[in-house]
């Protein structure tokens, strides 16, 4: 199926730290999505994307629909606990989201 | 409800077993998915449901896999003749529309267990 890479795999952070991740596709996505998946939970959507080079705001959360339309990342700043979790990237084509492999966050007090 | 509610929450069965795994959508959402995480990955489609019908099947691995919607609210994603493969998290979602511009609301999911 379609590969979406993301990185880092992995990250662990101090409590206040900006945190930065990316995702790449070797194809074009009309829609990027971001989701944040804690342990034994579906995954809850932080932040979508429709057009190549939107830059979107979430609270603390800020993403990029990159301008080949075949990357996007996500910006969180200052860190808290409650960030710790599983983000994923997806990108959409027809009916079907394809997702990253993930980036786990462990955030530090 | 006010979620996409999965039923059961873990499932183990034995090989070569059948198993049937329970969606109910957000009300009044007409599109309905199934996905399928196995451990450390990120999900996979499986199936997509717009009303009663299967608008795209193409990510069911095999024709050991089915899913139904017969009223166009919950769905069934049906496994037989299990295999250890099938392991995994069986994620459910649902959104207002096909298009599902505002993104995918899941469920908790079903962690089925085939030993």
């Amino acid at each position: 199926g379609q590969q979406l890479n993301q990185s880092p795999q992995s990250m662990f952070i101090q409590e206040g730290e900006d945190v930065s991740m990316n995702c790449t596709s070797s194809s074009i996505f009309n829609t990027w999505l971001w989701y944040k998946q804690d342990p034994g939970e579906g995954p809850v959507l932080l932040i979508a994307l429709y057009k190549a080079g939107e830059l979107t705001s979430n609270g603390r959360l800020t993403a990029q629909f990159g301008i080949t339309r075949k990357d996007s990342f996500l910006n969180i700043s200052a860190s808290i606990p409650s960030d710790v979790g599983i983000y994923f990237c997806a990108g959409q084509r027809g009916n079907q989201f394809y997702f990253g492999t993930g980036t786990s966050l462990t955030v530090i007090p | 409800g006010a979620g996409v509610s999965q039923t059961p929450s873990n499932k183990v069965t034995e090989k070569g077993k059948y198993v049937e795994l329970r969606c109910d959508p957000i009300s009044g959402h007409t599109a309905l998915y199934w996905y399928r995480q196995s451990l450390g990955q990120g999900p996979e489609f499986l199936i997509y449901f717009q009303g009663t019908g299967a608008a795209d099947d193409s990510g069911l691995p095999n024709d050991r896999f089915f899913a139904v919607r017969p009223e166009g609210s919950v769905s069934t994603l049906k496994i037989q003749r299990t295999e250890r493969g099938d392991s995994a998290v069986y994620l459910c979602a649902s959104s207002l529309s096909g298009t599902g511009n505002y993104g995918y609301t899941f469920g908790s999911g079903t962690r089925l267990t085939v030993v």
